[in-house]
């Protein structure tokens, strides 16, 4: 059974400082990986997407890269701002067919930017 | 395009009791998924549709919560009757198929709360 770890569970960090936010998984049998956002009160918003065949996928200061074979993946936003202040979630899909479209995700890293 | 709707936003019951949530999901969209979030956790699959069938309910507690998709366009998820730990975001996603590189598109959620 597929389980998902996000360490911390919560950060704080000054406005301008880069961050760092951690995925782990216990089954490299992946499709892909997902980094979600989500803001208090609303769903998820999907921020970054990698295949399994990938190393890192990046869009405008997000950048996340993927370890397959050690089961870790690592959300990476550089400079950050308080607008950046929300809960991240990482979320792995199975490669089996039979699995279909199913997301397991961990539990979130609630992250606040202080300006 | 219009995203996944969701409704009502918030629901307040005393335990025992049954509510019912509703999902209307983007156009087009075979696959709905509706998911349990407790406060600090991520998201959990209950049941997954293609179209108005079932392809995944095997977390669903099946003797209290109930779901359909009736025409394979909306659906409604019910609990009867709630416990306590019932409390949760029940949110609500729908993807074009069931394929794994097809992403899920979710709505804001119904936060209830159970007394």
């Amino acid at each position: 059974k597929q389980e998902v770890t996000q360490i911390p569970a919560a950060l704080s960090v000054p406005e301008g400082e880069n961050l760092v936010l951690n995925c782990s998984f216990t089954d490299s049998a992946i499709y892909n990986l997902q980094w979600f956002r989500q803001d208090p009160g609303k769903g998820l918003t999907s921020l970054l997407l990698i295949q399994s065949s990938q190393r890192e996928q990046t869009s405008g200061r997000l950048n996340a890269s993927l370890d397959k074979s050690s089961g870790r993946s690592t959300l990476y936003i550089a400079a950050s701002q308080p607008g950046d202040s929300a809960t991240y979630l990482c979320a792995v899909r199975p490669i089996f067919k039979a699995a279909g479209n199913k997301l397991t995700f961990g539990g979130g890293t609630r992250v606040l930017v202080k300006p | 395009e219009a995203g996944v709707a969701q409704s009502p936003r918030y629901k307040i019951i005393e335990k025992r009791q049954s509510v019912a949530f509703w999902c209307n999901p983007i156009s087009g969209h075979a696959t709905l998924y509706w998911y349990q979030q407790i406060l600090g956790q991520g998201p959990k699959l209950l049941i997954q549709f293609q179209n108005n069938g079932v392809v995944d309910d095997s977390q669903l507690p099946k003797d209290r919560f109930s779901a359909e998709r009736l025409k394979g366009v909306d659906s409604t998820l019910k609990i009867q009757p709630a416990k306590l730990e019932d409390s949760a975001v029940y949110l609500c996603a729908s993807s074009l198929g069931h394929r794994s590189n097809q992403p899920q598109h979710f709505g804001d959620g119904t936060r209830l709360s159970i007394l």
